[in-house]
């Protein structure tokens, strides 16, 4: 069964620096989303992407996080100057036809670590 | 701000018996409703989508809707302890965004 993947699954980073999450989407998914959990809470949106557009994001998802898809088949998420309170589980899912009768499929998740 | 609210539990079950699990959502826009089971440390695992009013069945789960009293819920058959875990549900709001409730805790007792 086709699966979303991530890279890496565990990034230790310093704060202040930048980091790179990486994901694969499912091949013929046109909606792609990044949530985050920070331990122990609830999984929450960060932002969609339709089109090689941002369809929608959160009020988390400021200045400092940014997504890109590079090719046709990579789809990143950029935190820059990272603080400690970005520490989480962030994933990576896709939908074949957004939010209308068409669930989410989640990639394994990176663990980023803020130290 | 659309929420989805769920006990957070524990919800503790002996094996054998029927889990019932419960969620409220405040959009009544909402078009789409989801369960994924979540063990701990792992990613989010799509149990069953409903779309429409009444009951959907798969294998020992069976999910419930209820789109004029808002409320979507998850009955689990002959629990077993591997169900253990923890049950997100999710909702639509608009094209572009799913919303997690904060998870029920099930625990299934052998």
């Amino acid at each position: 069964e086709p699966e979303v993947t991530q890279t890496p699954s565990h990034q230790v980073t310093q704060m202040g620096q930048e980091v790179i999450l990486r994901c694969v989407p499912i091949s013929n998914h046109l909606y792609f989303y990044w949530y985050r959990q920070i331990l122990g809470q609830k999984v929450e949106f960060l932002v969609s992407f339709y089109n090689n557009e941002i369809s929608e994001k959160s009020e988390i998802f400021d200045d400092q996080f940014s997504v890109e898809r590079p090719d046709g088949s990579n789809f990143t998420l950029k935190i820059r100057s990272t603080k400690l309170e970005d520490s989480a589980m962030y994933f990576c899912a896709s939908s074949v036809s957004g939010a209308y009768n068409s669930p989410l499929h989640f990639g394994n998740g990176t663990r980023l670590t803020v130290t | 701000q659309k929420e989805v609210e769920q006990n957070s539990g524990p919800l503790s079950v002996p094996e054998g018996a029927i889990a019932s699990l419960n969620c409220t959502y405040s959009d009544r826009g909402s078009q789409s409703f989801f369960w994924y089971r979540q063990y701990s440390g792992k990613s989010p695992e799509l149990i069953m989508s409903i779309y429409s009013n009444g009951d959907k069945e798969d294998g020992r789960f069976t999910a419930q809707l209820n789109k004029a009293s808002q409320y979507v819920s998850l009955l689990i058959r002959d629990s077993q302890p591997s169900d253990s875990a923890t049950y997100l549900c999710a909702v639509t709001s608009g094209t572009y965004k799913y919303i997690f409730g904060t998870g029920t805790r099930l625990k299934v007792l052998a």
